[in-house]
């Protein structure tokens, strides 16, 4: 079975720009969690979907938003590009959104804001 | 809210060395533990995890993780190093009361392993 899967791999925007990033869950998985994870730190959680409805955000301000489709894919969308938005973005999915659900990572988009 | 402390940032050892990296969480309720491990050009694997039952947990490639709820803490373990487990290691917590699944991770444990 394929794992979870983002697109695109690497992505190269300017300040102020806007950016949309995506990803697919194993199937039959129907929670999807976004991680921000900046060179040398942990992943840092910035939302979670479950059945299309926002489960939980993190502490990221109102540029960041996400939302989930009928098929359990996911969008995450990053306004007003900053600098220190420059980091790995983590897409995670599980087949149960409460706390027992084991999520599985994908391999990230890499964003690069100059 | 919960918080996860990894104290060591960087360990260097030799093939056939034990490991231990510590892991502590900060976080009044219940916890489920999860170590995941990040190979170099790979992406986030889960090792092994912790949600209830025997404290001392089992994973893959023969890492183990105790549990020790009056410590806070939940460090990995393996009796004998190999090359192959060059890679940085996360320890992360979620609160077993949220309705959500939301991970906290600690900064991370880069493991250099000299053959």
């Amino acid at each position: 079975d394929a794992g979870v899967t983002q697109s695109p791999t690497h992505l190269i925007k300017t300040r102020g720009q806007h950016v949309t990033l995506r990803c697919s869950p194993i199937s039959g998985h129907k929670s999807v969690s976004w991680y921000q994870q900046v060179l040398g730190q942990g992943p840092q959680f910035i939302f979670q979907y479950y059945e299309k409805e926002e489960r939980g955000r993190g502490n990221f301000p109102d540029r960041f938003s996400a939302r989930q489709f009928p098929n359990y894919s996911s969008e995450l969308n990053v306004n007003a590009l900053l600098l220190g938005d420059s980091a790995l973005y983590l897409c995670a999915s599980s087949h149960s959104g409460t706390s027992g659900g084991t999520q599985y990572f994908g391999p990230g988009t890499r964003l690069t804001v100059l | 809210a919960q918080s996860v402390s990894q104290h060591n940032h960087h360990v260097i050892l030799s093939e056939a060395a034990s490991l231990e990296l510590g892991c502590n969480y900060s976080y009044g309720g219940t916890v489920n533990l999860f170590w995941y491990v990040q190979y170099p050009g790979q992406h986030l694997q889960l090792l092994l995890k912790y949600f209830s039952g025997d404290p001392l947990v089992k994973g893959i490639k023969g890492f183990e993780a105790e549990f020790i709820k009056s410590k806070f803490s939940f460090n990995l373990r393996k009796p004998s190093v190999q090359w192959s487990d060059t890679a940085e290691y996360f320890c992360a917590v979620n609160a077993a009361d949220n309705a959500g699944n939301m991970l906290t991770f600690g900064g991370g444990t880069r493991l250099m392993v000299k053959p």
